[in-house]
């Protein structure tokens, strides 16, 4: 079973709206969480990372929040624009022995229309 | 600063034949990265690697897969004797020390005919 789960597993929003993704993982014990934006394609680029004592981090248009005694996350785009397409995914760094490894989730396929 | 490159960008491969994935980390990096991504699924870790040291293969199949970080040259992630199972994307990711901050290479698409 995956430690990672995101939801909706996709969505399709209309330029200039908001939306919200959700992340919920079981991993444990957890070093960090980070939200990368895949183009169809390409690698993963990271948007954000945030510590477990930190509950919200910004990177431009995008805002990602965690309750890490929830245990969810959420990464929210604002203002949305056409190159928003993309899939969002939420990875968790595991602390196991001597290296935080990564989780990953499926992640969710965002598609912006004009 | 060219970031981590990896080639073939595509690879066709016939069951039974050998894959040989190259993956040259961002300047600077020591630590390299494989992961494996299967449709719709999220990426899986397969193996970590220092200079000349493997140092976690816990996602790596136990038979036909393995990886290499020379002194000198690219990664290498080399699949023998490869079966349609094994197509999928391969993405390598690099950092300067430590996994923390990981840099993506845009994957190889592997295809097994």
């Amino acid at each position: 079973k995956n430690q990672v789960e995101q939801s909706p597993q996709s969505l399709i929003i209309l330029e200039g709206k908001n939306c919200t993704l959700q992340c919920n993982y079981t991993v444990s014990p957890f070093s960090n969480l980070r939200w990368y934006k895949q183009d169809t394609g390409r690698g993963p680029v990271s948007l954000t990372i945030m510590t477990f004592s930190e509950n919200t981090k910004s990177n431009g248009r995008y805002t990602a929040t965690l309750d890490a005694d929830t245990k969810q996350s959420s990464l929210h785009i604002t203002a949305s624009q056409l190159s928003d397409s993309a899939s969002y995914i939420c990875v968790v760094s595991m602390t196991t022995d001597s290296w935080g490894k990564l989780q990953f989730g499926a992640g969710t396929q965002v598609v912006v229309t004009p | 600063n060219a970031g981590v490159m990896q080639n073939p960008r595509h690879l066709v491969r016939r069951r039974g034949q050998e894959a040989r994935l190259r993956c040259s980390p961002m300047k600077g990096h020591s630590h390299v990265y494989w992961y494996r991504q299967l449709p719709e699924e999220g990426l899986k870790f397969m193996v970590y690697l220092q200079k000349e040291n493997i140092i976690d293969e816990s996602g790596m199949p136990k038979e036909r897969f393995s990886a290499e970080f020379p002194k000198e040259g690219p990664s290498i992630l080399r699949i023998q004797q490869v079966v349609r199972g094994d197509s999928a994307a391969y993405f390598c990711a690099s950092s300067p020390g430590g996994p923390n901050i990981q840099y993506f290479g845009a994957g190889t698409r592997l295809s097994v005919l």
